[in-house]
């Protein structure tokens, strides 16, 4: 199978510092990894697409200065989140693709709790 | 944008039973996604639909591409508790770009003993 990890699982930051998690697939390259918010009790909701060797593309409503995101690799995908505030706070998910709509895997996803 | 509703928003039935859920979408979409999500964890593929009016298992679940295009359903048949969780409905985002989703507003599933 596919298998995507995420690095921290959880992590508790103080307001105004700035929290990077990892996003890698194991046992498969990823040209393309997503990056999904969900708040409790919600969806996910997509944030940005994370293309190896280019830019991100980000979702309406979603600041590129403040979730920066790096694919350094075809394995590998980091989101930067800066200056974070308590409304950050979130479930982070990561998904790494493999070409079809049904070939997303997701990550175990990151919890985020800014003080 | 293209919404996808599902319903019931949650629900607690007792094991052993069978559970219906759906989506419904504003548009038409040409593939609909089935994930379950565990407590604190990423969702995981159940079943993928390609084709209006295709009806597909995987195990005790069975969905289906709704004819019209805007609507699916899933089955589960004789519940376990281990069959807790959330539920999510989705489809491709209609940009151009194949691979985006956009998920459901996602069915919270219950089980009790």
């Amino acid at each position: 199978g596919a298998v995507v990890s995420q690095h921290p699982s959880r992590v508790i930051c103080k307001s105004g510092t700035s929290v990077k998690i990892e996003c890698r697939s194991l046992d498969f390259q990823a040209t393309t990894m997503f990056w999904y918010r969900q708040f409790p009790k919600q969806s996910l909701m997509l944030m940005a697409t994370s293309n190896e060797g280019s830019k991100a593309t980000y979702e309406q409503g979603v600041e590129k200065d403040k979730f920066l995101i790096n694919h350094a690799s075809l394995t590998l995908s980091t989101l930067t989140v800066t200056s974070a505030h308590p409304e950050d706070s979130s479930f982070y998910i990561c998904s790494a693709g493999k070409g079809s709509l049904a070939g997303q895997f997701f990550g175990p996803g990151t919890r985020l709790t800014v003080l | 944008g293209q919404q996808l509703n599902q319903s019931p928003q949650s629900m607690f039935i007792q094991e052993g039973e069978d559970v219906s859920m759906n989506c419904t979408s504003s548009s038409i979409f040409n593939t609909w996604l089935w994930y379950k999500q565990d407590p604190g964890e990423g969702p995981v593929l159940l079943i993928a639909l390609y084709k209006a009016g295709e009806l597909t298992s995987n195990g005790r679940l069975t969905a289906q591409f709704g004819i019209t295009r805007k609507d699916s359903f899933l089955n589960i048949s004789a519940s376990i508790p281990s069959d807790v969780g959330i539920y999510f409905c989705a489809g491709p985002i209609n940009t151009g770009t194949a691979s985006k989703l956009t998920f459901g507003t996602g069915t919270r599933l219950q089980v009790t003993l």
